[in-house]
């Protein structure tokens, strides 16, 4: 069970746009539409922040957005602030095998 | 509101088995519809997805974990649990526990319809070592 692949690191100054990519394939990103994303401060748990490819849940402020073509799902956090620094993970169904694989992980920093 | 809490031994020693159990309050574990799922994360590195179970007792195991991994589901203590064999230094990590999405059950076999966590637990830090 291979785990996605995201680039280690993203940056961007307050009020900027960063997109995270989630590189996975046919089976898994690719073939359903189960793609979710997690922002995790350090110390603390991750928060849902997309599910289902670009649902958000109450709460979670719609500077965040997320989206899927072929294999690779992307994050996309408009308008940056501070608060946004953070790792973000995505992850996804895997098929009735591997069930659920998480991304390698993304460190955004807020420069 | 709902909550979880995980609880176990923060050391344990190599070949031993790692105990932990997730305590679900303000809410209840048998009256709704959900998958409630283990995922660890080891110091300094990436979430690893373990486990989930449903309340009906189905499960579904990481492959590469399902050799030493069980996880049940006591409904009477609103608690679901994990179990992992002959652990090594590798299983040392952050534990956490999390409510996953909806389920149902039909002829007799459970299935997930959701494959996201929404809720999570603090986390606990178990250690793997003599």
């Amino acid at each position: 069970q291979s785990a996605l692949t995201q680039p280690p690191s993203a940056s961007g100054s307050p009020g900027q746009s960063v997109t995270i990519s989630c590189t996975g394939t046919s089976s898994d990103v690719g073939g359903y539409n189960y793609v979710s994303w997690y922002q995790q401060h350090p110390g603390k748990a991750p928060k849902l922040m997309i599910y289902e490819v670009s649902k958000r849940p109450s709460g979670v402020p719609d500077r965040f957005s997320g989206s899927k073509s072929g294999n690779t799902a992307s994050l996309t956090v408009s308008g940056l602030q501070a608060e946004d620094e953070a790792d973000y993970y995505c992850s996804s169904y895997a098929g009735s095998n591997n069930f659920y694989v998480f991304g390698t992980g993304t460190k955004v920093t807020v420069l | 509101q709902l909550q979880l809490q995980e609880s176990g031994p923060g050391l344990v020693k190599p070949s031993e088995t790692l105990s932990l159990t997730c305590t679900v309050s303000g809410g209840s574990i048998s009256s709704s519809s959900y998958y409630w799922g283990w995922i660890r994360q080891p110091p300094g590195k990436g979430l690893e997805w373990i486990g989930s179970i449903y309340y009906s007792g189905s499960t579904y195991y990481n492959p590469s974990l399902k050799s030493r991994v069980t996880i049940s589901v006591d409904t009477s203590k609103n608690q679901f649990s994990l179990k992992l064999s002959s652990v090594t230094a590798a299983d040392t990590a952050v534990y956490y526990c999390a409510r996953q999405g909806l389920g149902y059950c039909s002829g007799g076999s459970c299935y997930s319809t959701s494959w996201y966590f929404d809720l999570w637990g603090r986390g606990t830090l178990v250690t793997v070592s003599s």
